[in-house]
C-alpha cells in the first residue's frame, strides 16, 4: 500500500499518560498535516511540516502537544500526560506542494483515553 | 477569516435518486474547495476540487460540484445516488496559498434501498 499509513490504528491509555503516533506519508510527498477529528465534528487542523520544518502550528496544539518530523519523511505526534479531552481521531496528510485541502488522508489513529 | 458551512447534517435519499449536499462558504480571498467522502472504518478520500478553473468541477464516482461566487456556494451533487454512496461528507475550504483548511462540520448520506 503506497498511502498515508498511520500506527497504531487504535491506542487506549490511561489518564496522565504519553502517547506517540506515527505518520507514514506518501514516499514523494514533501507537505505533511496533522488533524483532530472529533465525534460530529469535521477534522481539525493541528500542525503542518514542510520537509523537516515546522511551519504552522494552530492554537488547539497544547504545551502537551508535540510534533516532529525529523527527516523530513515520516512524523510523530506525541501527547504528554494525556486527559480525557484529548479522545478523538488523529488524522494524518500528505501532499506535494500545491494546496492543503487537496492533500491525502490516512485512515487515522483513534485514541481513548481513560 | 474563511469558514465553510454545511447546511444539513443528515441527508437521506432512496438509490437511483438525485443527491443534493450543501455547502457554503465565507471567504475574503479567492477560495479554493474541496469535497471529501469519509467512509466507516476508511480514510478520508477526496472527490473533487476547485481551484478557480472551470466553475463545474467533475469527480469521482459520478459527483460534481458547481462554484457559485455570487451564491457563496459549492453544492454536491449526483444524479443518482447509489447503496455505496452512503457516508459522510466533508466540505473544506482554503483562501490562497494558506495551508490551513477549514473542514464544515459534514454531511451524513443515507441511501435507502
Amino acid at each position: 500500500d503506497t498511502g498515508v499509513s498511520q500506527d497504531p490504528r487504535h491506542k487506549i491509555t490511561k489518564r496522565g499518560q504519553n502517547v506517540t503516533f506515527r505518520c507514514d506519508p506518501i514516499s514523494e510527498h514533501n507537505r505533511l498535516y496533522w488533524y483532530r477529528q472529533t465525534l460530529g465534528q469535521g477534522p481539525e487542523f493541528l500542525t503542518y511540516f514542510q520537509n523537516e520544518a515546522q511551519l504552522e502550528k494552530s492554537r488547539l496544539l497544547s504545551d502537551r502537544f508535540s510534533a516532529e518530523r525529523p527527516k523530513g519523511s515520516f512524523s510523530t505526534l506525541e501527547i504528554q500526560r494525556t486527559e480525557q479531552g484529548d479522545s478523538a481521531m488523529y488524522l494524518c496528510a500528505s501532499s506535494l506542494g500545491g494546496q492543503a485541502g487537496g492533500a491525502f488522508f490516512g485512515q487515522g489513529t483513534r485514541l481513548t483515553v481513560v | 477569516a474563511q469558514s465553510v458551512t454545511q447546511l444539513d447534517s443528515h441527508v437521506s435519499v432512496s438509490e437511483g435518486t438525485p443527491v443534493l449536499l450543501r455547502c457554503n462558504y465565507s471567504s475574503s480571498y479567492s477560495p479554493s474547495l474541496f469535497w471529501y467522502v469519509q467512509h466507516p472504518n476508511k480514510g478520508l478520500q477526496l472527490l473533487l476540487k476547485y481551484t478557480s478553473a472551470a466553475t463545474l468541477v467533475k469527480g469521482i464516482n459520478g459527483f460534481e460540484a458547481e462554484f457559485k461566487k455570487s451564491e457563496t456556494s459549492f453544492h454536491l451533487t449526483k444524479p443518482s445516488a447509489h447503496m455505496s454512496d452512503a457516508a459522510e461528507y466533508f466540505c473544506v475550504h482554503t483562501s490562497g496559498g494558506y495551508q490551513k483548511v477549514t473542514f464544515g462540520t459534514g454531511t451524513k448520506l443515507q441511501v435507502i434501498p
